[in-house]
């Protein structure tokens, strides 16, 4: 069982729902992230947030709309998406965000496969 | 430029044979860290090993070790006596310093290699 929990699993929504991706991490861990792996392509960053703020966004448009209310809990909130936003997202998280720090591995939840429609 | 380079797209090994997937890397930060992971078809990222840029010996995690050589900027993964339930998209990775950061790093993936485990 991971330590991170992602809900919901499965996602279809319309291109003008309004929805989110909720994140929990269970490890005591200070720095939380977002995910997207597209079809034939490597996982990209999205957002990073370490001690509850944004220290990285990744270029993202603003249909994703991060929010990190505490270090435990992360959300992804999603509107008017398009149908190439289908994908598997994917929530981590890690003690702290140091580079060449072994304590420092990020460890991910099961994704949440959206689709877009 | 792909910082991170995994040039098999997908593997078969022989269950209870070991086997070596390639991983090559390209920074000039002298600190950063080197990332296996596997991801069966559910999704889940699962975390297998590190190895970081300043280690003078090779990581090792049960039947899971990495063949680190730094001066060919390659992190191979070997995996010892393969099981079926190791059939799996792996995953290289590589975290290195954010841009004008000095401590906040971002782990970047390769495209992944695809192992099927033969009974």
């Amino acid at each position: 069982e991971t330590g991170v929990t992602q809900t919901p699993r499965h996602l279809v929504m319309g291109m003008t729902n309004k929805k989110s991706l909720k994140c929990e991490q269970h490890l005591g861990h200070n720095a939380m992230y977002w995910y997207k792996q597209s079809a034939k392509k490597p996982l990209e960053l999205m957002f990073v947030y370490s001690l509850e703020e944004r220290v990285e966004n990744n270029s993202v448009p603003s249909r994703f709309s991060p929010e990190c209310p505490n270090s435990s809990h992360l959300f992804l909130h999603l509107h008017t998406l398009q149908p190439e936003d289908s994908a598997l997202y994917l929530c981590a998280s890690s003690p702290g965000t140091g580079t060449n720090v072994p304590g420092n591995t990020i460890y991910f939840g099961e994704g949440s496969w959206l689709t877009v429609v | 430029a792909q910082k991170i380079t995994q040039t098999q797209p997908g593997m078969f090994v022989q269950e209870k044979e070991a086997v070596t997937l390639d991983c090559t890397y390209d920074t000039s930060d002298p600190s950063y860290g080197l990332f296996w992971y596997k991801q069966p078809s559910s999704g889940e990222m699962i975390f297998l090993i590190y190895q970081g840029s300043y280690d003078q010996q090779n990581a090792t995690e049960g039947r899971y070790s990495l063949n680190f050589q730094k001066a060919r900027k390659s992190a191979n993964l070997v995996i010892s006596a393969s099981q079926l339930g190791d059939s799996a998209m792996y995953f290289c990775a590589m975290r290195e310093r954010l841009h004008g950061s000095s401590n906040t790093g971002k782990l970047i993936f390769g495209q992944g290699t695809t192992l099927q485990v033969k009974p």
